[in-house]
């Protein structure tokens, strides 16, 4: 699979605080998408990127899609305790079958 | 409306024991995916399957078997179970690249 690079590998923050994670790959994808995984559940899609220069926002997250095609971002404003979990970029393309490329995750914990 | 269903939730299994982890999805998807997920290293594609009755290897193939036996399930098979095989096993299955990923809540598996 294609390595996807996800940082910072964790963080701990307080309640209130605004969030930044990224992704960056040596591959291009034409899609990228973002997740959240809470304890012993399976990933659950926040927000999915078609295009490259997009940006978009799902509540008090946002992504971009970017313009290389090699990177993402997400950011999440004043954040608040239920943000803690784990949260993963994926790559995908139309070839093998849609697969998901998953960086390695950033764990989240907020502090009240 | 049940999405992705996994069983069994939990398994021991002794080295050299085979089983089979189930996945069903109830939301007429096409495609469909078993990931691992170990500590620190995301999601890795196991095997997945495009369309009913086409299965391919994804990253860690190695040590597993597929069936997608109809459109609605897609099982994985351990053989001959090893250590290195204790993981969390995520289902997953895709109606077109526009709807994104339905998780199942995983399959913890140790093999002791």
């Amino acid at each position: 699979g294609q390595q996807l690079n996800q940082s910072p590998q964790s963080m701990f923050i307080q309640e209130g605080e605004d969030v930044s994670m990224n992704c960056t790959s040596s591959s291009i994808f034409n899609t990228w998408l973002w997740y959240k995984q809470d304890p012993g559940e399976g990933p659950v899609l926040l927000i999915a990127l078609y295009k490259a220069g997009e940006l978009t926002s799902n509540g008090r997250l946002t992504a971009q899609f970017g313009i290389t095609r090699k990177d993402s971002f997400l950011n999440i404003s004043a954040s608040i305790p239920s943000d803690v979990g784990i949260y993963f970029c994926a790559g995908q393309n139309s070839n093998s079958g849609y697969a998901l490329n998953f960086g390695k995750g950033t764990s989240l914990l907020v502090t009240p | 409306n049940a999405g992705v269903t996994q069983t069994p939730k939990f398994q021991v299994l002794k080295t050299g024991q085979s089983m089979t982890l189930q996945c069903a999805q109830d939301m007429n998807h096409n495609s469909m995916y078993w990931y691992r997920q170990d500590p620190g290293m995301g999601l890795r594609l196991i095997y997945y399957s495009a369309s009913e009755g086409t299965t391919d290897k994804g990253e860690v193939p190695n040590g597993y078997n597929v069936s997608r036996l109809n459109k609605r399930e897609f099982s994985l098979r351990l053989e001959s179970a090893a250590p290195s095989q204790t993981s969390v096993y995520f289902c997953a299955s895709l109606l077109t690249a526009s709807y994104g990923y339905t998780f199942g809540s995983g399959t913890r598996l140790t093999v002791v």
